[in-house]
């Protein structure tokens, strides 16, 4: 079945430092890619996304490429700050159509500190 | 404000002592969906409903039931809690197409 694997956590930074979140994914077809972040105490809120190949995803200064050849969605920040500690979650859905369960496979999760 | 709405946030019960968990979402979507939050296993999928009167299983179901007479509402019912259930659980919302909502979430500890 489908699957999400990124890297594992904790991950600890300082501030303005460079951030990398591994994410590879397994799945047939062409699965749209999602990074999800979960403030403390909060809800998943979608972060961005990328629904085809060598699409790349941003928002708030995070990006992500859609890269089918390494089946991988890395998540990058040039700049890290404090605000930024979440915890950040891969994941793929294959069903998008209006006849299909939206199901999201997610990754484990990779909590992020960062520090002043 | 579009938001789905989940009660309670927090809740301590004791084995086999029946509870539900509601959600709620004020933005017209059709499709609804419960996971479950675990340590070491990210999020899992346990209903889903399409639509109004059509529920189907997710990957982990077991323990727990759903039903959707109104579109608006979705809630969780777990007829006989075990402490395997404790968890995070959140409800999510979607018009087709679009982007997947999430509530805050409902810690559940079953002693």
């Amino acid at each position: 079945g489908d699957s999400v694997t990124q890297m594992e956590g904790p991950v600890t930074l300082s501030e303005e430092a460079f951030l990398t979140i591994n994410c590879t994914y397994t799945a047939t077809g062409y699965p749209s890619l999602f990074w999800y972040v979960q403030y403390p105490g909060e809800g998943l809120q979608l972060l961005l996304k990328a629904t085809k190949a060598d699409d790349k995803g941003s928002n708030k200064g995070f990006e992500a490429t859609y890269r089918k050849e390494t089946t991988s969605f890395h998540l990058e920040k040039g700049s890290v700050q404090v605000s930024d500690s979440a915890v950040y979650f891969c994941a793929l859905s294959k069903g998008n159509s209006g006849g299909s369960n939206y199901k999201l496979t997610f990754g484990k999760g990779t909590l992020l500190t960062v520090n002043p | 404000e579009a938001q789905v709405t989940q009660n309670p946030r927090y809740l301590i019960t004791v084995t086999g002592k029946k509870l539900t968990v509601t959600c709620s979402q004020n933005m017209n979507h059709e499709y609804m969906s419960w996971y479950r939050q675990d340590p070491g296993l990210g999020l899992r999928q346990i209903y889903y409903s399409m639509n109004v009167e059509v529920t189907d299983k997710g990957d982990v179901p077991e323990g727990y039931k759903v039903s959707r007479k109104e579109k608006r509402n979705f809630p969780l019912i777990l007829e006989s809690p075990s402490p395997n259930q404790t968890s995070l659980y959140f409800c999510a919302s979607r018009i087709y197409s679009g982007e997947l909502f999430f509530g805050e979430g409902s810690r559940l500890t079953v002693l």
